[in-house]
């Protein structure tokens, strides 16, 4: 059964700072992998999509890297903002030919970035 | 606006009294699917559905029922709501085809109190 984990749970970094998060899953055989960010009592916005494929996807002061055979990847966030401040969650989604349509969660990292 | 909605936003109901959550997309895409999100636990899949008419259980399906007789809508029915089903449920919808998908969109999500 697949396993994504997100370290660390709580990150607070002063303005400007750059930072990286990190998720981890247990399963390499993945489709992709999809970064969100999630605001206090909201829903879950789309930040960066990475198919299995590809090693990395920027978006602005976003980069989201993959390295399928390590289980890993991390979303590096640029000149950090008191906007950025939210949970940030990876899911995976496995390949078509098994369990196609399951998709699993980290639990998050918490990030405040102090003015 | 491409968008997924959800109604209600918030409901407050007692044990046994069966309710539905509506989910409702405009983007088209094949692929729905219903999670929810408890501190702690983060964010687990309940059901999902490929397409009209294919639906399949996620990790936590006990006591929901999901029906896909329109591609745009995906409803969740608690036939007889317990406490445990307190929850933040969020439903989701992406692009599908046989050999790929594509990122996930997310509802605004439901908040259930069950007393």
């Amino acid at each position: 059964k697949q396993e994504v984990t997100q370290i660390p749970a709580a990150l607070s970094v002063p303005e400007g700072e750059n930072l990286v998060l990190n998720c981890s899953f247990t399963d390499s055989a993945i489709y992709n992998l999809q970064w969100f960010r999630q605001d206090p009592g909201k829903g879950l916005t789309s930040l960066l999509l990475i198919q299995s494929s590809q090693r990395e996807q920027t978006s602005g002061r976003l980069n989201a890297s993959l390295d399928k055979s390590s289980g890993r990847s991390t979303l590096y966030i640029a000149a950090s903002q008191p906007g950025d401040s939210a949970t940030y969650l990876c899911a995976v989604r496995p390949l078509l030919e098994t369990n196609a349509g399951k998709s699993t969660f980290g639990d998050g990292t918490t990030l405040t970035v102090k003015p | 606006e491409a968008q997924v909605t959800q109604n209600p936003r918030y409901l407050i109901t007692v044990t046994g009294k069966k309710l539905t959550v509506t989910c409702s997309q405009n983007m088209n895409h094949e692929y729905m699917s219903w999670y929810r999100q408890d501190p702690g636990l983060g964010l687990r899949q309940i059901y999902y559905s490929m397409n009209v008419e294919v639906t399949d259980k996620g990790d936590v399906p006990e006591g929901y029922k999901v029906s896909r007789k329109e591609k745009r809508n995906f409803p969740l029915i608690l036939e007889s709501p317990s406490p445990n089903q307190t929850s933040l449920y969020f439903c989701a919808s992406s692009l599908y085809a046989r050999t790929a998908y594509y990122e996930q969109y997310f509802g605004p999500g439901t908040r259930l109190t069950v007393t």
